[in-house]
């Protein structure tokens, strides 16, 4: 069964620069959940999109954005990147807003050096 | 302000018995839990979850346990088969609010060994 894809699996970059994550749902999945784990913490949400529109926000920063497209496929896009930016990226996705039913892809873990 | 915690970071149980996962929780809007496992270098799965309606839910070998009164959650697995080896996230939603937000804790590495 299709799950969600994210891409790129890794990813360095330098302070200052920029990075975009991509995230692909599973098939009829209208919601796409943001999360961000560093090392040693919890996940931590950033944010979601529900039919193409924010739905809710996190602790995300302002150096960050993201969108969905009408496809449904998310990008989380990251400016100004900083060395605490370096965390594993999480997306999840769900057919309409049922938490519970989330599924996780494998994540993108950014390094920024 | 982590509203999810679990206290202990690791556990280590012989095959074939009981693991116990511990989770606490500090919101009371809070009125559904998951537990999610974690392999390295994959995304998170679901395992099973719970309704604050209930304090029991068993899938086979994997019964999670919820104590409102004492906002704390378990997760039982017996027997434990060193393939349950992993990282296990307990996490907490307010369904009646927020359209899907996950709050996490920090996860408990779990090691079955033979």
């Amino acid at each position: 069964a299709a799950g969600v894809i994210q891409s790129p699996r890794h990813l360095i970059k330098e302070k200052r620069e920029t990075a975009t994550l991509k995230c692909y749902p599973i098939p009829r999945h209208d919601t796409v959940y943001w999360y961000q784990q560093g090392p040693g913490q919890d996940p931590q949400f950033l944010i979601s999109f529900y039919e193409k529109m924010q739905s809710d926000k996190g602790s995300i920063p302002d150096r960050f954005s993201a969108q969905q497209f009408s496809d449904y496929h998310s990008e989380l896009n990251m400016s100004s990147l900083e060395l605490g930016d370096s965390a594993l990226y999480f997306c999840a996705s769900s057919f309409g807003t049922a938490i519970s039913e989330a599924f996780f892809g494998q994540g993108t873990r950014l390094t920024v050096v | 302000d982590q509203q999810v915690k679990q206290n202990s970071p690791s556990l280590s149980v012989q095959e074939g018995r009981i693991s116990i996962l511990n989770c606490d929780y500090t919101n009371s809007m809070f009125d559904y839990f998951l537990w999610y496992k974690k392999y390295p270098a994959e995304g998170p799965t679901f395992l099973i979850s719970i309704s604050s309606i209930k304090d029991k839910n068993e899938d086979g070998r994997f019964t999670v346990f919820l104590n409102k009164s004492a906002k704390h959650l378990s997760l039982h697995i017996v027997p434990s088969q060193p393939g349950d080896s992993a990282v296990y996230f307990c996490a907490a939603t307010d369904r009646g609010s927020t359209l899907g937000r996950l709050y996490f804790g920090r996860g408990t590495q779990l090691t079955v060994w033979p």
